[in-house]
């Protein structure tokens, strides 16, 4: 079964630190394009950014918004995709969806069933 | 403010159409096919609907179709059921430095 799990979501004060982890199974991780979107309570969806395969470079790829606070990452013997994300702010509390995409139509077609992180004092 | 402009709401009766139009820039849904959409229920993960403009994931209704004219795309929903209630999201590959932009969502309610 085609599937992806997300964890590491919790309560955290402003300024800190939390890595969510994103395991996948049944494809084939190691070309999958990986992408983190997030949704904040009661508001829509936003890219956060985009780990893709490594036929296609590796390369990762943030939204203006978070670049330089977010880092996503892979663990290919583990099949996991991680988010470590610093200097926690409260516009960053949201559910954070982790999702793979093909690589060549930018549409997310798997999606796990998120993580809630919360930011506050 | 969402880079892609949809409805807050639209509504429709049972067995009746809608359609759900969305709105970019020639720097994304006017200048690529990556158009996509998302149905969320809630408390649920979005769920792709129709990719590159209107292509139907396999299992997914043909009572869903997608289109696109200039910077506008929309998602036609024909044929209403009470289960197609739900937020739907249309996405659009970007030359910005974000990659992928969604819209703001719009509710669809089924009278």
């Amino acid at each position: 079964e085609v599937q992806l799990v997300e964890s590491g979501g919790g309560l955290v004060k402003p300024g800190g630190s939390l890595r969510l982890s994103c395991a996948a199974s049944g494809f084939t991780f190691t070309n999958a394009w990986l992408t983190w979107v997030r949704q904040a309570p009661g508001k829509g969806l936003e890219w956060v950014g985009r780990s893709k395969g490594k036929t296609d470079g590796g390369t990762v790829e943030y939204a203006a918004p978070v670049k330089g606070r977010f880092t996503i990452s892979r663990d290919a013997s583990k099949n996991t995709l991680y988010l470590q994300i610093n200097s926690l702010k409260t516009e960053d509390t949201a559910v954070y969806y982790c999702t793979a995409e093909d690589n060549w139509n930018y549409a997310p077609y798997i999606w796990g069933q998120g993580t809630l992180v919360t930011v506050s004092s | 403010q969402s880079a892609l402009t949809q409805p807050a709401s639209v509504s429709g009766s049972p067995g009746q159409s809608i359609t759900i139009p969305c709105t970019g820039t020639s720097s994304d849904v006017g200048g690529y096919n990556y158009v996509s959409w998302y149905q969320q229920h809630p408390g649920k993960a979005p769920k792709l609907m129709i990719y590159v403009v209107s292509h139907r994931p396999s299992g997914i209704s043909n009572r869903f179709s997608g289109s696109k004219s200039g910077n506008t795309a929309s998602l036609t929903i024909s044929g209403l059921q009470a289960e197609d209630e739900a937020d739907y999201y249309c996405s659009s590959f970007t030359t910005s430095s974000t990659s992928l932009v969604f819209g703001g969502g719009t509710k669809l309610t089924v009278l």
